[in-house]
């Protein structure tokens, strides 16, 4: 079954630090990858996706995740954290049968 | 464009019980998904509709159900509640058939006593 893996539960960073939060996907075919962000208690934002082409794909607010085809990874980067980015972050990809697939997601916190 | 819309936000039920929760997608988004957020099981797919018809459903019990309207507005209900229906249930609209992205509402937060 097609799945997506985020190996870190939580993560902390310093204010100004760059972040990199991994991701993994099972084997298949082109896989459609997204990265969304969620602030306690609200819905999920989208930041990012990688549907084909380039493999280093721009989001919002500075984010930026690369597709790795040999490392089935699609991980994703910013080269510096704000306090404003502590949230929890969710890889996803979609199934065959047009649903989503979450990975258990990371929690980032930001130290001062 | 108004984003996704969910109603209501926060619910409080009795075991037993059922509810209705509802979606308005962005305009022009003809297909919806229904997910449930829980701490234990992160997130699960329940169930998507697209022009009225559901295309595909998760591995949830018969309580649970949905339906789309001809404005693409969705509704799912759980019949019966149970103290493990308690979760954050989202609703994602797109835009296309399939393999596009998806947006998120705010989320009903249904807590079941």
């Amino acid at each position: 079954a097609q799945s997506v893996t985020q190996p870190d539960i939580h993560i902390t960073v310093s204010e100004g630090a760059s972040l990199e939060l991994r991701c993994n996907y099972s084997y298949g075919a082109t896989p459609y990858l997204f990265w969304y962000v969620q602030s306690p208690g609200q819905g999920l934002q989208l930041l990012l996706k990688y549907f084909s082409g380039d493999t280093l794909v721009q989001g919002i607010k500075g984010f930026e995740a690369e597709f790795k085809r040999s490392q089935s990874s699609f991980n994703l980067r910013k080269p510096s954290v704000h306090w404003s980015d502590a949230a929890e972050y969710f890889c996803a990809r979609y199934n065959q049968g047009g649903k989503l697939i979450f990975g258990q997601g990371t929690e980032l916190s930001v130290k001062p | 464009k108004a984003g996704v819309t969910q109603t209501p936000r926060y619910l409080i039920k009795t075991r037993g019980q059922q509810v209705t929760l509802s979606c308005s997608p962005i305009s022009g988004h003809r297909s919806v998904s229904w997910y449930q957020q829980t701490p234990g099981q992160g997130l699960q797919f329940l169930f998507e509709y697209f022009s009225e018809t559901q295309r595909n459903k998760g591995n949830f019990p018969g309580r649970f159900s949905g339906r789309q309207f001809s404005n693409s507005r969705s509704e799912m209900n759980v019949s019966t509640l149970e103290l493990g229906d308690s979760a954050l249930y989202l609703c994602a609209s797109s835009p296309a058939a399939v393999n596009t992205e998806a947006f998120f509402g705010q989320g009903t937060r249904l807590t079941v006593v």
